[in-house]
């Protein structure tokens, strides 16, 4: 089965600064990716996916994500964050079986 | 209303009590999902229901019982819940559970459980 591994449980960020949260899956074929954001008190919204094609993903909000096959990684990035992007931020996985795994998340913090 | 709504958003039960959460979609979608959300924890999904037939259930206690009426419609029936079921509790529905693996699921806000 498949599984998603979001090392960094917290990370704070300033205002301005570059953002990268990192998101490491295990499964034997060709992964479906995506990353979702959880503002608090709403549902989680997707931000970007990856089924094939050009490795690099841009997604909504500025966001742009990284498969990295040999790395067995997608991590999401933004250049420049700002307030509004303070949240959790989901990396799943689906496969085969047409189930998602998702990691526990990334809560990120950004400072003035 | 658009995309995802669940009622109520805020739910406080004994653990003798029977009460239940309601999904609805406005999406036009035939997949509905339920998703247990605990702290620090990835999300579990609990139930998968497409076309209205229930096309999963991830080992899930049989305190809780789905309901799935029609396609815009998803209930989860509580009865005898346990504190550790405290959580939030989020529905998602896709077009279709066939393609989950590439179809987006669309989550609503979720109903946050607390069980004393």
């Amino acid at each position: 089965a498949q599984s998603v591994t979001q090392p960094d449980i917290h990370i704070t960020v300033s205002e301005g600064a570059s953002l990268e949260l990192r998101c490491n899956y295990s499964y034997g074929a060709t992964p479906y990716l995506f990353w979702y954001v959880q503002s608090p008190g709403q549902g989680l919204q997707l931000l970007l996916k990856y089924f094939s094609g050009d490795t690099l993903v841009q997604g909504i909000k500025g966001f742009e994500a990284e498969f990295k096959r040999s790395q067995s990684s997608f991590n999401l990035r933004k250049p420049s964050v700002h307030w509004s992007d303070a949240a959790e931020y989901f990396c799943a996985v689906g496969a085969d079986d047409y189930k998602l795994s998702f990691g526990a998340g990334t809560t990120v913090t950004v400072r003035a | 209303e658009t995309g995802v709504t669940q009622t109520p958003r805020h739910l406080v039960m004994g653990m003798t009590n029977k009460k239940s959460l309601k999904c609805e979609q406005h999406l036009g979608h035939n997949a509905m999902y339920w998703y247990k959300q605990s702290a620090k924890k990835p999300l579990e999904l609990m139930f998968v229901y497409n076309f209205k037939e229930q096309t999963e259930n991830n080992s899930v206690p049989s305190r809780f019982s789905p309901e799935c009426p029609n396609s815009s419609h998803l209930f989860l029936h509580l009865h005898t819940l346990q504190p550790e079921d405290s959580a939030l509790y989020l529905c998602a529905s896709s077009q279709d559970w066939a393609e989950t693996s590439t179809d987006t699921q669309y989550f609503g806000p979720g109903t946050r459980l607390t069980v004393l």
